[in-house]
């Protein structure tokens, strides 16, 4: 079973538009990472950010994590059409268990 | 409606054992995935399977590697000679269908090499 949370779990907006998914985890981690799926295909690592890390960049991606409120943010900027996928958050507890969310559905409409 | 199983939770393999890994999807789904994780990375895709087909295999290595998914039955991973760099934790996800975005995660397999 799923663990985690990801809000929200559908999104659909324009081409250009910027893009935020938000996951929430339950106890520790050793770190978070971010994936994506299109449909019919296996999960695409996206970004992994660590517990003393508050902030990572790749590209058009931003991820944010804080610890204090356990919880953690995927923003996708100008975002285009073929971003159009489901983004997962995945947590790797300090025990190595790894839970997922149930992903956040994201539709660019060009 | 119990989750996606895997079994072994803990394997240990000499150098050029075998190792087995199995997977018990969701009941109702009919594909399953594989992932291998190394240590302090994310998820490598590794194969995909449909019901007695391998519909993407992209993520295979050539040698020593190959996945099934009979009509009865768990999927299996089997890796061959196994090496120390083939240790690894090894998930396992299940989906109900081809254009289904969902993916079920197993708790996954941890294999050790020695």
């Amino acid at each position: 079973s799923q663990q985690g949370e990801e809000d929200p779990q559908a999104l659909s907006i324009q081409e250009g538009e910027n893009a935020t998914m938000n996951c929430s985890y339950k106890t520790s981690i050793n770190n978070l990472q971010w994936y994506r799926q299109n449909s019919g295909r296996g999960l695409v690592h996206l970004i992994l950010i660590r517990s003393n890390e508050r902030e990572k960049h790749s590209g058009r991606l931003r991820v944010t994590l804080d610890t204090s409120k356990k919880s953690s943010s995927l923003l996708i900027t100008a975002s285009r059409a073929a971003d159009t996928a489901s983004y997962f958050c995945a947590s790797l507890y300090n025990n190595n268990d790894m839970r997922f969310g149930a992903g956040t559905r994201l539709t660019v409409k060009p | 409606n119990a989750g996606v199983m895997q079994n072994p939770r803990h394997l240990v393999r000499r150098r050029g054992q075998e190792a087995r890994l199995r997977c018990s999807p969701m009941k109702g789904h009919s594909h399953v995935y594989w992932y291998r994780q190394l240590p302090e990375e994310g998820l490598k895709f590794m194969v995909y399977l449909q019901k007695e087909n391998i519909i993407d295999e992209s993520g295979m290595p050539k040698e020593r590697f190959s996945a099934e998914f009979p009509k009865e039955g768990p999927s299996i991973l089997r890796i061959q000679q196994v090496v120390r760099g083939d240790s690894a934790a090894y998930f396992c996800a299940s989906s109900p269908g081809l254009s289904a975005y969902e993916q079920y995660f197993g708790p996954g397999t941890r294999l050790t090499v020695t």
